[in-house]
């Protein structure tokens, strides 16, 4: 399958600080890209769809001014945490899609767990 | 998208044949049946996904029933290193869309 990274695999930082965590498709590229979070012992949640060159799709509850996702070529999303509390802490990644036809599968980075003190 | 339906977890052998159920009664024509699995503390492995027919890959195998209202998942020969959450995910994107993650079925294979 297609490769898909993140960077950096883990994060700790202090309450207030801003966080960006990158999400690549490394032999691909990818017009559309996906952020979502994981709480513990909690499944999957899409926080945001990414297109290149334009604005991000943001889901219903997920602040657009925390959580700024910029995919400026085919092959790099950002994601920025700003001002990070500790409720943001959790296991962020991204997927990116495979082609753009009808019935694409997407591929998923490893995530980043990101730690707020 | 559609609503699925997963066990919450299952056992299986190691060297046999794990075949993991997954309903998806209202499901519409054009919506996909995606197979996904995560391993602890990793992202998601993309498995296989099918519309009508049934597929194969060099991972698993996806059966959908004439319906399509269901579907299942084989592994054909489990290994431990199968252990993990799997999800059926149906999405009527076409892959443009994120995908909406369930609770999954735990799978673990027994040495």
């Amino acid at each position: 399958g297609a490769v898909v990274s993140q960077h950096p695999s883990w994060v700790i930082c202090k309450s207030g600080t801003s966080v960006k965590i990158e999400c690549r498709s490394l032999d691909f590229q990818a017009t559309t890209m996906f952020w979502y979070r994981q709480f513990p012992k909690q499944s999957l949640m899409l926080m945001a769809t990414s297109n290149e060159g334009s604005k991000a799709t943001y889901e219903q509850g997920v602040e657009k001014d925390k959580f700024l996702i910029n995919h400026a070529s085919l092959t790099l999303s950002t994601l920025t945490v700003t001002s990070a509390h500790p409720e943001d802490s959790s296991f962020y990644i991204c997927s990116a899609r495979y082609g753009q036809g009808w019935g694409n599968e997407q591929f998923f980075g490893p995530g980043t767990r990101l730690t707020v003190l | 998208d559609a609503k699925t339906t997963q066990p919450p977890s299952m056992d299986c052998a190691e060297g046999r044949a794990a075949n993991l159920p997954c309903n998806h009664s209202t499901i519409s024509g054009n919506e996909y049946v995606y197979w996904y699995r995560q391993i602890h503390s990793q992202g998601p492995q993309y498995i296989i996904h099918g519309l009508k027919n049934n597929e194969t890959n060099e991972m698993a195998s996806l059966i959908i029933t004439e319906d399509r209202k269901s579907s299942t998942l084989i592994l054909p020969h489990a290994t431990l290193r199968d252990t993990a959450v799997y999800y059926c995910i149906v999405s009527s994107g076409g892959g443009a869309d994120g995908l909406t993650f369930g609770k999954g079925t735990h799978l673990i294979i027994q040495p």
